[in-house]
């Protein structure tokens, strides 16, 4: 049974740091690319970073680069999110999702349910 | 990095068929044959519904449809049924190696 499990979410003031966790189960996790895609109410669904299949390679929003890094082991079955100077625009649900090829199929076939971060004073 | 543009609601009754807009651009919609559809409701995680501008997944129903025509996408759900109420969120590769999502639709069924 394909399972992404998200963890780490929580209150955090802003420009902290916060790491989340996605452990994956079900599925060969090294023949997928990963993406984070992040949702609040204020602006919907947002895409976040995705990092390839052997982790070589990741690409990120604009608003987010510098600040967030994401990395993977593919031994451990996990993908991680790095995020620092947070904002209060980084605020929401962070969903771990997969893309259904090692690469460029340019969709989004299975989702977690999500980590919730709040970034607050 | 700009949304893509939905409706913010559209509504129809049990049988009827009903359409969802997605606007963008030509560094996204427009560009690229690789629009994807996603619905949700509420407190669920996204599902997606059509990949590639019309291709659906194994285990989708032939109700929902998707189209593309110039720098804008459609979805299209045939017969609606009580149980396709939930938001529906449009997707785009844009260039740049990165994605884009529409506002997000709520679809209602009277």
């Amino acid at each position: 049974q394909l399972q992404l499990v998200e963890s780490g979410g929580g209150v955090v003031q802003p420009g902290r740091s916060l790491r989340l966790s996605c452990a994956a189960s079900g599925f060969t996790f090294s023949n997928y690319a990963i993406h984070w895609v992040r949702q609040s109410p204020g602006t919907g669904l947002e895409w976040v970073a995705v990092i390839s299949y052997d982790g070589g390679v990741q690409y990120y929003r604009d608003s987010v680069k510098g600040r967030f890094t994401v990395s993977r082991d593919n031994f451990e079955n996990t993908l991680y999110l790095q995020m620092n100077s947070l904002r209060a625009d980084d605020t929401g649900v962070y969903y771990c999702v997969r893309e259904p090829c090692r690469a460029s199929c340019f969709n989004f076939d299975f989702w977690g349910q999500g980590t919730l971060v709040t970034v607050s004073s | 990095q700009s949304a893509l543009t939905q409706p913010a609601s559209v509504s129809g009754s049990p049988g009827q068929s009903i359409t969802i807009s997605c606007t963008g651009t030509s560094s996204d919609v427009g560009g690229y044959n690789y629009v994807s559809w996603y619905q949700q409701h509420p407190g669920k995680a996204p599902k997606l519904m059509i990949y590639d501008v019309s291709k659906r997944p194994s285990g989708v129903s032939s109700r929902f449809s998707g189209s593309k025509s110039d720098n804008t996408a459609s979805l299209t759900i045939s017969g609606l049924q009580p149980e396709d109420e939930a938001d529906y969120y449009c997707s785009s590769y844009e260039s740049g190696s990165s994605y884009v999502f529409g506002i997000g639709t709520r679809v209602t069924v009277l």
